[in-house]
Parts: structure tokens; sequence; C-alpha cells
């Protein structure tokens, strides 16, 4: 979908270095998530957030952390906490549940983080 | 918390043939059942869903059953062509709770021979 735009496609990341993936939407969307996505496996859930200034941790939060200070945006930043960062990262968002049924989730293109 | 398995791996069919993914998740809370496809590279696209209130929903050459009972759900496509090959992974979520968040399967790579 062109409304969920991730940057940048490809990212390498030094020994200790802090690296931060991008995630924009401008679906008007309330909920954002990221999932992390390992070859051949299915998608895991990083960390999701469903409205301005509240985040959840996922499954697999350790090394990672993220801000959802706009509607817009929700950043994703790759910790020297994470001993194996390469993976294929993808951000979602999905519209407010209405009567009380979720919404479809839409995903962005996603970034590939390799290490150095 | 949810575990979602999805069978085969991998699934080679001719040309216009049938094809048939299973799932089976873990938490009979569990109430929205997506189905995404993702072909090389790209994004996965929502294709498909169904809510446990129904047990069939189709969308053409594709449809999905659910079987609430047993906590298993499949996807059905048929007539395959050459364009249905990618990687197609089943999901499971609750509605109307805080964690909109989906639990995905490994995914099925489904191969299309012409």
């Amino acid at each position: 979908d062109g409304g969920i735009t991730q940057s940048p496609k490809y990212l390498f990341r030094k020994e200790g270095q802090n690296v931060t993936l991008s995630c924009e939407q401008n679906l008007n969307h309330d909920a954002m998530y990221w999932y992390r996505q390992d070859p051949g496996q299915g998608l895991r859930l990083i960390y999701y957030s469903q409205i301005v200034n509240d985040f959840q941790k996922g499954d697999i939060a350790e090394g990672y952390s993220v801000s959802r200070e706009k509607k817009e945006s929700f950043p994703l930043t790759v910790t020297s906490a994470q001993k194996n960062p390469t993976a294929f990262y993808l951000c979602a968002s999905s519209p407010r549940p209405r009567t009380g049924l979720n919404q479809p989730q839409h995903f962005g293109d996603g970034t590939r983080l390799s290490i150095l | 918390g949810e575990n979602v398995e999805q069978h085969p791996s991998t699934l080679s069919v001719q040309e216009g043939d049938s094809a048939v993914i299973k799932c089976t998740y873990s938490d009979s809370a569990s109430n929205y059942f997506p189905w995404y496809k993702q072909e090389l590279g790209k994004r996965p696209q929502l294709i498909i869903d169904i809510r446990s209130n129904v047990g069939e929903k189709k969308d053409q050459r594709i449809a999905v059953t659910l079987n609430k009972t047993a906590k298993h759900f499949s996807l059905h496509i048929t007539e395959t062509q050459p364009e249905d090959s990618a990687v197609y992974f089943c999901a499971a979520s609750k509605e109307g709770t805080g964690r909109r968040a989906l639990t995905f399967g490994s995914g099925t790579r489904l191969q299309v021979q012409p």
C-alpha cells in the first residue's frame, strides 16, 4: 500500500551501533506495528502501538525500542543489545476497530537490515 | 499466548489444480483469521479474511474455511495460475481485546508449475 512508507530499503549496522528504521503512514490509522521476518519463517511481533504516546511489547521486544510521538510515525530502533539483528523488518498499520471488529493490517515495503 | 502452526511449508501444484493450506491455532479466544500473500522481496498483501461467526468465505478463486471446534482454518485456491506462486501466511488475533496484533504461521511457499 502506498500509504505506508518505510525507509531505508537497505540498512547496514556496525558492531555496537544503534540504528533507526523509519515508518510513516498517511492512512490516518490509529494502530501501528513492527514485525521481524527471518528467512523461511513467519512474521514475529516486536512492538505495537494502538494510540499516540502509547506502545506495548510484542513477542520479541528485547534489543529494540520504539516511540509514537505522532500518529503518522512509529520509528523502530535496533540497539546494540540485539545480537542477531539481520532480518527483514516490516511495519504495518490498521484503522480503529469498527464495532469491536479488527480491521485488516496494511504493510510497508520493508527494510532489510544486515550486519557489516 | 497464541501459537499458529501452518502446513505444508512448501506446496507444488500443476497449473489448473487446486491448492490447500492448513493452519491450526491454540487460543480458543482468537476470532479473526486473515491470509496474506507475499511475493519475493515484497510486502505481504491481504487476500482474504474470516471471522469466527462464519464457517466459510469465498472470493472468486479463493476460499477460507474455519472450524472453531477443532481450531483450524484452511485456504483453498482453485484453478491455480502461475501468478499464484508466492508465500502464503495465515494469522490469528482476538478482536475486541487490547492486543490486536496478529500471530502469524510460518508460511507456505506455493509453486504453480505451468
